[in-house]
């Protein structure tokens, strides 16, 4: 079966504009988490959607936002864009999220702000 | 707050040879506890996992430690192979996934 689906790969955009990643789950998974990965800090934790609903969230400013589709299709949002935003981010989807089953992560769209 | 970390940032052995990864965390709630895979340019992946009630638990090539009395996970490849060159996370299960650092694993041939 298809893994998780990032789109775009790979992203160029400047100081203050704001952009939209995209995230295709797995097939009948309903979880959707974000990470954010970087050199410095590692793979953090941004927000996890569950039926289209936002069920955790992480240490991130509002700036970071997100959203989930009835068909599980997950997007993130980062408004106001800053040099530190730049960072690869990552999806993964998983059945239920709980931890009980095995997150799938996506090959993740590598954000550069300039 | 709670966090896990790993022991060391990057770790070298030679082809063939056994590598032990290490790892500790803090939230003693924690009751699963997961090692992924990331090469270069790709996403996680997804190795072997444990729960907090057992010790040990092997894969293919890959055994999983864990010491609940002093926190501690371990990850064991034996015979370490040139493709399992990457960079190596635990994560911890509370409330959604919370990954250490990593180690960078480097194969000498």
């Amino acid at each position: 079966k298809a893994g998780v689906t990032q789109t775009p790969r790979y992203l160029i955009k400047t100081r203050g504009q704001q952009v939209t990643l995209s995230c295709s789950p797995i097939s009948g998974h309903r979880s959707v988490s974000w990470y954010q990965q970087t050199p410095g800090q590692g793979l953090q934790f941004l927000f996890e959607y569950f039926s289209e609903t936002q069920r955790n969230k992480g240490n991130f400013p509002g700036r970071f936002s997100g959203r989930q589709f009835s068909n599980s299709r997950s997007e993130m949002n980062v408004s106001t864009l800053e040099l530190g935003d730049s960072a690869l981010y990552l999806c993964a989807s998983s059945f239920s999220g709980r931890g009980d089953t095995e997150a799938f992560f996506g090959q993740g769209t590598r954000l550069t702000v300039v | 707050g709670e966090s896990v970390g790993l022991h060391l940032p990057t770790l070298s052995v030679q082809e063939g040879d056994n590598s032990i990864i290490n790892c500790a965390y803090s939230n003693s709630a924690s009751d699963y506890f997961i090692w992924y895979k990331q090469e270069s340019g790709k996403g996680p992946q997804f190795i072997i996992d444990i729960r907090s009630n057992m010790d040990k638990r092997q894969g293919q090539r890959v055994t999983v430690l864990l010491n609940k009395t002093v926190k501690h996970l371990s990850l064991q490849i034996a015979a370490t192979q040139p493709g399992d060159s990457a960079v190596y996370f635990c994560a911890e299960i509370s409330d959604g996934l919370t990954f250490g650092k990593g180690t960078h694993l480097i194969i000498q041939p």
